[in-house]
């Protein structure tokens, strides 16, 4: 079954350290990933998706099949990246289209 | 923002009352989709649609069902609320794959409370 997991449900780093955010998954396919992030009083956007290789707002997530992970990672936390962050699978296999997200890891950046 | 718009913002009942939660797009965007946020569980998917009168069940649908007339509008209803249906509820859209666009847009939410 399509499944990801995200096993820290807080993480807690100093302002200038570096953050990363575990995210596995267990996909039978070509999977397509991304990282959905939510910050206080605002909605649930995407940050970033595998496919476009982008770096948005200094975070990057690389791919690897090998270890079926998809972490998310920045050199240098800044305060305002204190937010809710999802990992998330598209799942086309089973027709239509859905999109199953993890449970989720709480950042929180301290001055 | 991309244009949905939820409603109610805010909604209390009592157990064993009928809810409907509306979802409205301006974006003409084929999917639809219901979501609920709980805390240790991230979201988890209710239902979806990828057309009109085109539904499906997502990961926790029972005591759910939703219904899709038009392209703008995507009904979710719990037809007899019971506690654990208490959750902060979220549409979300999208073009779909076939539009290269995989990428969901998601509304304010709705914060429901079952007493």
């Amino acid at each position: 079954a399509q499944r990801v997991t995200q096993p820290e449900k807080l993480l807690s780093v100093f302002k200038g350290a570096p953050v990363e955010l575990k995210c596995n998954y267990s996909y039978s396919g070509s999977p397509e990933l991304f990282w959905y992030v939510q910050y206080s009083r605002q909605r649930l956007q995407l940050l970033l998706r595998h496919i476009s290789r982008e770096s948005i707002k200094g975070f990057t997530a690389d791919l690897n099949k090998g270890e079926t992970s998809f972490h998310l990672k920045k050199p240098f936390a800044q305060e305002e990246d204190s937010a809710m962050y999802y990992c998330a699978l598209s799942d086309s296999n089973t027709g239509g289209f859905k999109t199953i997200f993890g449970a989720g890891t709480r950042l929180f950046v301290k001055a | 923002d991309a244009g949905i718009t939820q409603s109610p913002r805010h909604k209390v009942t009592e157990t064993g009352t009928p809810v409907t939660l509306r979802c409205h797009q301006t974006e003409n965007h084929r999917y639809m989709y219901w979501y609920r946020q709980d805390p240790g569980h991230g979201l988890r998917l209710i239902h979806y649609s990828y057309g009109v009168k085109d539904t499906d069940k997502g990961e926790v649908s029972d005591g759910y069902s939703v219904s899709r007339s038009k392209t703008e509008d995507f009904l979710l209803t719990l037809e007899s609320a019971t506690s654990s249906q208490t959750s902060v509820y979220f549409c979300a859209i999208s073009p779909g794959p076939q539009s290269g666009n995989e990428k969901l847009f998601f509304g304010s939410g709705t914060q429901l409370s079952v007493l």
